[in-house]
């Protein structure tokens, strides 16, 4: 199992430019999400899915957009690039969001630097 | 909204000996579940132990332990023997019983020889 991936590593974008962050799980996972994590401030939540087909807003979700054609894939879109979207991105998985199979799997992360 | 505090930015340790990092958590509800997860400087985001809140037993894993206080909203990690491969950030979370999991701001750990 490659587990979960992400594409690119890094990336530099322009203000207004539009990209997509790629991640894939090979676990058959139900549940996904997207984090940001920006210096002194943990990760925060920017949208999450709990099956294909089903996504919702986390805690940060403005200027992002998500989609769940799959189980296995769940890519980030950010629309309109903007300076205060710099920051590292991951993406994680788990089987399920109670009971013992809650464990979330992180993928190993996106640095994005809008300038 | 639950919310994660850690309230050490940094701390050090010499290599074999214990140290303890701090976390508190606010929330209203009784059903819960609580992690610590380590961030080496390779980025990666890797699970050290979690906590059911329904459980009164602390969780342990070899030489990570933890103090659950659930009154007090408490949720101290606890790693003995320190190893130089524990030097990481680690982050205290908390994730309810629906999908909305909130992190800490993180604690930098040094072991030093």
């Amino acid at each position: 199992n490659a587990g979960v991936t992400q594409t690119p590593k890094f990336q530099v974008l322009k203000t207004g430019q539009s990209m997509t962050l790629q991640c894939a799980q090979d676990m058959n996972h139900e549940y996904m999400s997207w984090y940001r994590q920006d210096p002194g401030m943990g990760l925060r939540l920017i949208h999450y899915s709990v099956g294909a087909g089903i996504t919702d807003q986390g805690e940060v979700p403005n200027g992002y957009n998500v989609s769940r054609s799959t189980t296995e894939d769940f890519p980030l879109r950010l629309l309109s690039a903007a300076p205060s979207q710099t920051s590292v991105y991951f993406c994680a998985s788990s089987y399920s969001l109670q009971g013992s199979y809650n464990e979330q799997f992180f993928g190993p992360g996106t640095r994005l630097t809008v300038l | 909204a639950q919310t994660v505090t850690q309230s050490q930015p940094e701390m050090s340790v010499q290599e074999a000996e214990t140290v303890t990092l701090s976390c508190t958590y606010d929330t209203s509800e009784n059903n819960y579940y609580l992690f610590w997860y380590k961030q080496p400087p390779s980025r990666q985001m890797i699970l050290v132990i979690r906590q059911e809140a329904y459980k009164q037993q602390n969780a342990t894993e070899n030489r990570f332990s933890v103090n659950f206080q659930k009154a007090a909203k408490s949720f101290s990690l606890k790693i003995s023997d320190s190893q130089l491969g524990d030097t990481a950030m680690y982050f205290c979370a908390f994730m309810n019983f629906g999908n909305d999991m909130r992190f800490g701001a993180g604690t930098r750990l040094t072991v030093k020889p």
